[in-house]
């Protein structure tokens, strides 16, 4: 099993505030995603990242690769409490069959 | 647009009781996957498989069986349900390695 790990594992903000959080692994990723799982759901893919130093926005959310592929970010700017939810950084197997999931960072974005 | 559909969606069980957790998909997609979720942690893989008629271990097989007859079904078989295996259940597909994999709603099983 790869090891993911993420940080932190919980983030309480208030609306209107920055924030980033990682995913780092020790080996080398062909390619990762990030998701969003949402209170009592299943988890949403929100990006998938392949190419060393790709940086992907989506809206609010900007998803960096890091440049040897062993590392990834997420930064939300302005942060809303819709943002709330459990962010979870994906990866492939060696065998390429099954996702490995991190632990997650949790987020709480309150008014 | 069903997706992937987990049934049922809680279910309480008493110890060294049996059930099965049920999950289906329409998108024809080749890959399936069940993953147990524990408060505080990420999702662990328990199953997977890559077509009909082929099923693997992934990192926490152990009080489970699946079988995989047909490309759209996938059930997770709990045998002498131990109180350890309470957990969320999230059955999950994809077309394969590095495509965006959809998941059911989940399954919040109890055993007591």
């Amino acid at each position: 099993t790869q090891l993911l790990e993420q940080s932190p594992q919980f983030l309480s903000i208030q609306e209107g505030e920055n924030l980033t959080v990682y995913c780092n692994s020790s080996s080398v990723f062909s390619s990762l995603q990030w998701y969003r799982q949402e209170p009592g759901e299943g988890p949403v893919l929100l990006v998938t990242v392949v190419t060393g130093g790709e940086v992907k926005k989506l809206k609010r959310l900007t998803f960096q690769f890091g440049d040897a592929r062993k590392d990834s970010s997420l930064h939300i700017t302005a942060a809303q409490p819709g943002d709330t939810g459990l962010y979870l950084c994906v990866r492939n197997s060696n065998s390429g069959y099954a996702l490995n999931f991190g632990k997650g960072t949790s987020l709480l974005v309150t008014p | 647009n069903a997706g992937v559909t987990q049934t049922p969606k809680f279910r309480i069980l008493k110890i060294g009781q049996s059930m099965t957790l049920q999950c289906t998909q329409d998108m024809n997609h080749n890959y399936m996957y069940w993953y147990r979720q524990d408060p505080g942690m990420g999702l662990k893989l328990i199953y997977y498989s890559v077509g009909a008629g082929i099923t693997d271990k992934g990192e926490v097989p152990n009080g489970y069986n699946v079988s995989r007859s047909t490309t759209e079904d996938f059930p997770l078989r709990l045998e002498l349900a131990a109180p350890s295996q309470t957990s969320v259940y999230f059955c999950a597909s994809n077309r394969g390695p590095d495509t965006e994999a959809f998941f059911g709603q989940g399954t919040r099983l109890t055993v007591v």
